[in-house]
């Protein structure tokens, strides 16, 4: 039982440059979560999606894309990286609420 | 936005010392979770509370959901060196989104 996967673990890219952080659960979990993480500042949700085909902005959308063709797929985009963007890269999901995400190992991303 | 206030923001403890670490709402939640995140990996559950009052533990670890819905604490027993880590914790007002509100957490440092 996998759980929830992310690729890559780290990745460093280059500014102007795009990139697609990959995330895959085999729990059937309908809710899947984007979330960046920076020092201090815990958890910030980027872009959340309830069911395949629907995905919604969170506290922290610009800059990033996200599509949920799949119940098990939610990648997230980055088109144009800036060093803003730097940062640590969490994906979650979870079944029906009150039972608490399920979160992936995370993905480092540095900007230069 | 809903928002959650957790302190202290980090604490320096010797082995064998009790830790207490709480989180504060303006906003009442159906669910109250607490994780811990240790280096290089995603937030893991804790604990999970659901209803006003109720208290909760998970070995050296206890956990309770505040009469008022507002608040949360979270309580460690003879800390150990592997309780090294963030904790963060994290409010499900039960929306149909399934979005948890997450607390900026609290860095736990163990000397043994």
């Amino acid at each position: 039982n996998a759980g929830v996967t992310q690729t890559p673990k780290f990745r460093i890219l280059k500014i102007g440059q795009s990139m697609t952080l990959q995330c895959a659960q085999d729990m059937n979990h309908n809710y899947m979560y984007w979330y960046r993480q920076d020092p201090g500042m815990g958890l910030k949700l980027i872009y959340y999606s309830v069911g395949a085909g629907i995905t919604d902005k969170g506290e922290v959308p610009n800059g990033y894309n996200v599509s949920r063709s799949t119940t098990e797929d939610f990648p997230l985009r980055l088109e144009l990286a800036a060093p803003s963007q730097t940062s640590v890269y969490f994906c979650a999901s979870s079944g029906p609420s009150p039972y608490g995400y399920t979160f992936g190992s995370g993905t480092r991303l540095t900007v230069v | 936005g809903q928002q959650l206030n957790q302190s202290p923001q980090s604490m320096f403890i010797q082995e064998g010392e009790d830790v207490s670490m709480n989180c504060t709402s303006s906003s009442i939640f159906n669910t109250w979770l607490w994780y811990k995140q240790e280096p290089g990996e995603g937030p893991v559950l804790l604990i999970a509370l659901y209803k006003a009052g109720e208290l909760t533990s998970n070995g050296r670890l206890t956990a309770q959901f505040g009469i008022t819905r507002k608040d949360s604490f979270l309580n460690i027993s003879a800390s150990i060196p592997s309780d090294v880590g963030i904790y963060f914790c994290a409010g499900d007002s039960g929306g149909s989104q399934g979005n948890l509100i997450f607390g900026k957490g609290t860095k736990l440092s163990v000397k043994p």
